[in-house]
C-alpha cells in the first residue's frame, strides 16, 4: 500500500510570508502528527490530529497551525515566516495514535526561509 | 527540556563489528520505546521497538535492550554493514513521540 506522501518536497519562502504543507497518510490511518527537524535539535513535536481534531500540541508559537480533513489528509500552515523556521518538516501517520505503536513517516518537506 | 537523550552525536564502526547506540530517558512513565533510522533527504524509517515489560527485543541483526532502572536503552547491530550508515533516533512513545537528537553511524568497509 502507498506510504505517507508529503508535498511539496522542497520550498523556498521569504521572511514574512506564509506557507502550507500537505500530508496524505497511509490509507486507513486516522492519526497524523507533525514534527520539525533542525540540526542538533532532533525531531520536535508540533501537533497531532485525529479524526479532524487536534489532540495534542507541542511547544511551538501560534504561527504554526494545522488541520485535518475528513479523508485524514492534513495540512500544516506557518504564518509570518522567520529565518529560524527553516527546517525539515515531517509528518507521521499511525492507525489511532503513537501510544505503544510505531508511526510511519513521509519523506518530509524541506522549507528554506530567506 | 529533552526527555530523551542520545549523548553520542556520531559513531564509526568497522564493517562486520558490533555497533552499539545508546539512549537515555528521564521520564519513568515512558513504557514503549522505538528506534528509527534516517537517511539524508528521507523520512525516518521504523526499525525496532520494545515495551517496558521486556528487557530485550531482537529482529535479525538488530537487538534493543532496555534497562528500566537506569532509564537506558541501547540498539545493537551485529554484524554492521555499510548500508547501516545513517542517523539513528531513539524515541519514547506517549501522546507524541519524544525523540533523541540522533546518532550518526558510519560503518567503514
Amino acid at each position: 500500500k502507498a506510504g505517507v506522501t508529503q508535498t511539496p518536497r522542497y520550498l523556498i519562502k521569504t521572511r514574512g510570508q506564509q506557507v502550507t504543507l500537505s500530508c496524505s497518510p497511509i490509507s486507513g490511518h486516522r492519526s497524523v502528527s507533525w514534527y520539525q527537524q533542525t540540526p542538533g535539535q532532533g525531531l520536535q513535536f508540533l501537533f497531532e490530529y485525529f479524526s479532524e481534531t487536534q489532540r495534542n500540541k507541542g511547544n511551538f508559537p501560534g504561527r504554526f497551525s494545522g488541520r485535518q480533513f475528513s479523508n485524514s489528509r492534513s495540512e500544516m500552515n506557518v504564518s509570518t515566516l522567520e529565518l529560524g523556521d527553516s527546517a525539515l518538516y515531517l509528518c507521521a501517520s499511525s492507525l489511532v495514535g503513537t501510544a505503544n505503536t510505531e508511526a510511519f513517516f513521509g519523506q518530509g518537506t524541506r522549507l528554506t526561509v530567506v | 527540556d529533552q526527555q530523551v537523550k542520545q549523548n553520542s552525536p556520531s559513531l564509526s564502526v568497522q564493517e562486520g563489528r558490533i555497533s552499539i547506540l545508546n539512549c537515555d530517558y528521564t521520564n519513568s512513565m515512558f513504557d514503549y520505546f522505538l528506534w528509527y533510522k534516517k537517511y539524508p533527504a528521507e523520512g525516518p524509517t521504523f526499525l525496532i521497538s520494545i515495551s517496558s515489560i521486556k528487557d530485550k527485543n531482537e529482529d535479525g541483526r538488530f537487538t534493543v535492550f532496555l534497562n528500566k532502572s537506569a532509564k537506558h536503552l541501547s540498539l545493537h547491530i551485529v554484524p554492521s554493514q555499510p548500508g547501516d550508515s545513517a542517523v539513528y533516533f531513539c524515541a519514547a512513545s506517549g501522546n507524541q513521540f519524544y525523540f533523541g537528537t540522533g546518532t550518526s553511524l558510519t560503518v567503514i568497509p
